[in-house]
């Protein structure tokens, strides 16, 4: 298994403002996802986060909305950029292991007001 | 239309009962996964399937994949309190297992 953590765990953002979501494992992993829960919904892929190289999003999703670091094999970041109410959502990073399994981290609550 | 859809939507069973929630694809699947998610928090891995006929176990739920790898379902015996939340199903659709989509999820009650 993988522990992960994200930062923050909940934040209230202004309209038009970006945010930048932590995500941080315990160790090594091949693959780091990015989901989206919007409210009452089940999860959505938003992007593949790729070590060394730019992500690959889903479609629906574009990398200047949802930019997306990987600067290690423990670490990534999303950012959710010029933010509407719209964008109110549980954001979750997950992680890929060897076996195939994938764990998630505690999520990120986004109220955008 | 949906790729994965879970039934029941929701449930409420009286304690000690079992109950079993399922999962169907309409594509041939690389792995299934099962999660459990408490309201607003994350998820809870639970289990994951590979093979068709492949049946797993833990603790009091039990889940089954079957030969075709298109349809799973999960098992809760003598259900308790603690077994409520979201029960959501996970489907890897590649090979390479990079892309997971869920279904919509079935909420479980569970009353004492």
């Amino acid at each position: 298994s993988a522990v992960i953590s994200q930062k923050p765990s909940r934040d209230i953002c202004q309209r038009g403002t970006s945010l930048t979501i932590q995500c941080q494992v315990d160790s090594q992993v091949t693959m780091m996802f990015w989901y989206r829960q919007q409210p009452g919904q089940s999860l959505t892929l938003i992007a593949t986060a790729n070590q060394g190289s730019e992500a690959t999003y889903e479609s629906g999703f574009v990398i200047d909305k949802f930019p997306i670091s990987r600067p290690n094999l423990t670490f990534s970041t999303l950012t959710v950029s010029n933010m509407s109410p719209e964008d109110s959502s549980i954001y979750l990073c997950s992680v890929g292991t060897g076996t195939y399994e994938q764990y998630f981290g505690p999520g990120t609550r986004l109220t955008v007001t | 239309s949906q790729e994965l859809e879970q039934s029941p939507q929701s449930l409420i069973v009286q304690e000690g009962k079992n109950l079993t929630i399922n999962c169907t694809s309409s594509k041939t699947l690389y792995g299934l996964y099962w999660y459990k998610q408490k309201y607003g928090e994350g998820l809870i891995f639970l289990m994951m399937l590979q093979k068709g006929g492949e049946e797993k176990s833990h603790e009091k739920i039990t889940a089954k994949l079957d030969e075709k790898k298109q349809q799973s379902s999960l098992h809760i015996t003598a259900s308790q309190p603690s077994h409520a939340g979201i029960y959501l199903c996970g489907a890897a659709l590649k090979t390479s297992y990079d892309k997971v989509i869920f279904g919509p999820g079935t909420s479980l009650s569970v009353i004492p």
